[in-house]
Order: structure tokens, then C-alpha cells, then sequence
């Protein structure tokens, strides 16, 4: 089975800087996907960026990028320039890619970090 | 701006009661999954649809769960009976297979059993 380790429950940055979340994830499977969702107060899940496994180049979304460390199992975020409006709960996510059998399964979750803001 | 719609966004009720939660997923998305957030165990995945037949409920209770997907427009969870350890919030997200497959999910329905 698919387990996804998010080893920090809470992180604080000072606004403007910048912080790295840090994920670890097991899997026998070599095609996959790799996710990381926010979730603020008001409880909805937004996708900040994702990896698929077979790229080496690491994912960036403006300001969010990702560390892809495949043959680790890593799977960081960095948040450049952090904002107030990034405080929230960040969760790292895996799926892995069938072409067969539908092609998708359901997303495994870490337990998620608990990013916190100070201005 | 198309989104994944549930409701009640929020459910209290008494033990031994049934409860029905409703999800709408995207117009188009033929995949559909039940997840649940607590804290203990954080999110986990309940049971998921494509094209509205049931691929995997593994994640589900069996003895007091059900998910169904009567039409393409319309899934639901029930529990019956209901438990204090249900409470939680449940998610129901949805997809396309075939594209990249991003799931979008709906607010959620906090459920408290008292």
C-alpha cells in the first residue's frame, strides 16, 4: 500500500520569506502522480501544483515550486515570497497512473502541515 | 465557473439516525470519490465511481455505509445507522479520465453525531 509521510504537523515563516514543506511518500509503482492541495479555513481543497512522475523537471506555479526527488521518495514545496493569504493546512497527495483499468485511482494523503504566517 | 457542489454543508445528528449527504460533480466529469476528514486520520479515500459504477468502496464501512450514483448528476452517501465516530467532514470530489485527471472538490458536509 501507498503511504504518504508529511514529517512537520506545523510550520511558521515570516511574510516575504520563504519555506520549504516536506513530504516523503512509499510506493512499488513507477507511474504516478504527485500533488499538493491547501486546505484554509474555509475547509476547500485547492490544488497548488502538481508532479508527474515521469518528468524530471520539477513543477512551479508562480510562486509555489516543487522538489522531485524520485529516487528518495521526496516530494517538497517551497513558497517563495510567502503571503498572508498562505496560511493554511497543505496536504501532499499521491495517485498512481494506470493505463489500464481506468486510467485513476483515489488520492493518499499525508497528514498534512499546519503553515502559518507571521507578519 | 463550474464546481463541485454538496449539500448539506452541515449535518447534526443524533445517534442511530440516517444521514444522507449529496454530492453534484463538474457537468462532464464521469469520476466521482467520497473522502473523509477527520483528525485522527486525516483525509481518507471512502469509495470511488466511473461512470457511475462503483470501482472501489474498500475504504467504506461496510455494515453501515453506501454510496450510490443514481444518475451522472447526483452521488450520494448514506449512513444508517449513524455513529458518534462518524463525525468527520466528508469530501466528494470529481474527474475526467482521460485528461490529466485533476480532482476538484466539493466544500464538504461536516457531519456531527451526537
Amino acid at each position: 500500500a501507498q503511504t504518504v509521510t508529511q514529517s512537520q504537523p506545523e510550520m511558521s515563516v515570516q511574510e516575504a520569506e520563504t519555506v520549504t514543506l516536506s513530504c516523503t511518500y512509499d510506493t512499488s509503482e513507477s507511474d504516478y502522480y504527485l500533488f499538493w492541495y491547501k486546505q484554509p479555513p474555509s475547509r476547500q481543497m485547492i490544488l497548488v501544483i502538481r508532479q508527474e512522475a515521469y518528468k524530471q523537471q520539477n513543477a512551479t506555479e508562480n510562486r509555489f515550486s516543487v522538489n522531485f526527488q524520485k529516487a528518495a521518495k521526496s516530494f517538497s514545496l517551497k513558497i517563495s515570497d510567502s503571503q498572508l493569504g498562505d496560511a493554511a493546512m497543505y496536504f501532499c497527495a499521491y495517485r498512481v497512473h494506470r493505463e489500464s483499468g481506468g486510467g485513476a485511482d483515489g488520492l493518499t494523503f499525508g497528514k498534512g502541515t499546519h503553515l502559518i504566517i507571521q507578519p | 465557473d463550474a464546481r463541485v457542489t454538496q449539500t448539506p454543508r452541515h449535518k447534526v445528528t443524533e445517534m442511530g439516525q440516517e444521514v444522507t449527504m449529496r454530492c453534484q460533480p463538474i457537468l462532464g466529469h464521469n469520476t466521482v470519490f467520497w473522502y473523509r476528514q477527520t483528525m485522527m486520520q486525516g483525509l481518507e479515500l471512502l469509495a470511488y465511481f466511473r461512470n457511475r459504477a462503483p470501482l472501489d468502496d474498500s475504504g467504506m464501512p461496510k455494515d453501515r455505509f453506501s454510496a450510490e450514483m443514481p444518475d451522472a448528476t447526483l452521488a450520494t452517501l448514506k449512513i444508517q445507522p449513524s455513529e458518534p465516530r462518524d463525525s468527520a467532514v466528508y469530501f466528494c470530489a470529481s474527474g475526467l479520465v482521460g485528461t490529466f485527471y485533476e480532482q476538484y472538490f466539493g466544500p464538504g458536509t461536516r457531519l456531527t453525531v451526537t
